[in-house]
């Protein structure tokens, strides 16, 4: 079965104060890892789609990286309006059939950045 | 932002009761999902589309059916709500070649 394990639960940080958050995936093969970035009330953001291990995305202060068990969110000189929950998921590969884009979600990251 | 829409944005209905949630999108994206996010589970998929008429189950699918007549509807019906049906409903969309998704502002269902 896929699993999609996002830690920690939460995070606060003081503005300028750099940290990763974590995404450890357990798939049978993976065609994309995903982060979204979801605000209060609000549907899911799209951020990055990594494919491989060792690839890199970076977007302001973010960069997302991708080894083959896991995923960092790396964000760095965090401000106040970085506060969110961030989503990771996976798609899997699905040898023999076509899986659709079917994603399985993490359960998130609450990020809090405090001026 | 990808033009998608869904409607009703809240909702309170009460037990027993049929409820139908409306997605549509003006990005004429093959594939549309339905999701339901509730604390402690984070998102989980109801049903999907890979086309118009062409849809199937997801994860949570028991107590729901979908419908897609358009390229740009998708219908998500809960035939008779129950109070476990209580959630945050999103849909999304994707084209299908690099399978990322764009996601609708979602819908608050209570069911009482």
């Amino acid at each position: 079965e896929d699993q999609v394990t996002q830690s920690p639960e939460a995070l606060r940080l003081q503005e300028g104060e750099s940290s990763s958050l974590n995404c450890s995936y357990t798939v049978s093969g993976l065609r994309g890892l995903f982060w979204y970035r979801q605000d209060p009330g609000k549907g899911p953001e799209f951020l990055f789609t990594l494919y491989s291990a060792g690839e890199e995305k970076e977007k302001e202060r973010l960069k997302a990286t991708l080894t083959k068990k896991e995923s960092f969110l790396h964000i760095t000189a965090p401000k106040p309006e970085d506060s969110a929950t961030y989503l990771c998921a996976v798609h899997p590969s699905n040898a023999g059939g076509t899986s659709y884009g079917k994603l399985t979600f993490g359960q998130g990251t609450i990020l809090t950045v405090h001026p | 932002d990808a033009g998608i829409t869904q409607s009703p944005r809240h909702k309170v209905t009460e037990t027993g009761t049929p409820v139908t949630l409306r997605c549509h999108q003006t990005e004429n994206h093959r594939y549309m999902y339905w999701y339901r996010q509730d604390p402690g589970h984070g998102l989980r998929l109801i049903h999907y589309s890979y086309g118009v008429k062409d849809t199937d189950k997801g994860e949570v699918s028991d107590g729901y059916s979908v419908s897609r007549s358009k390229t740009e509807d998708f219908l998500l019906t809960l035939e008779s709500a129950t109070s476990s049906q209580t959630s945050v409903y999103f849909c999304a969309i994707s084209e299908g070649n690099s399978w990322e998704q764009y996601f609708g502002p979602g819908t608050r269902l209570t069911v009482t």
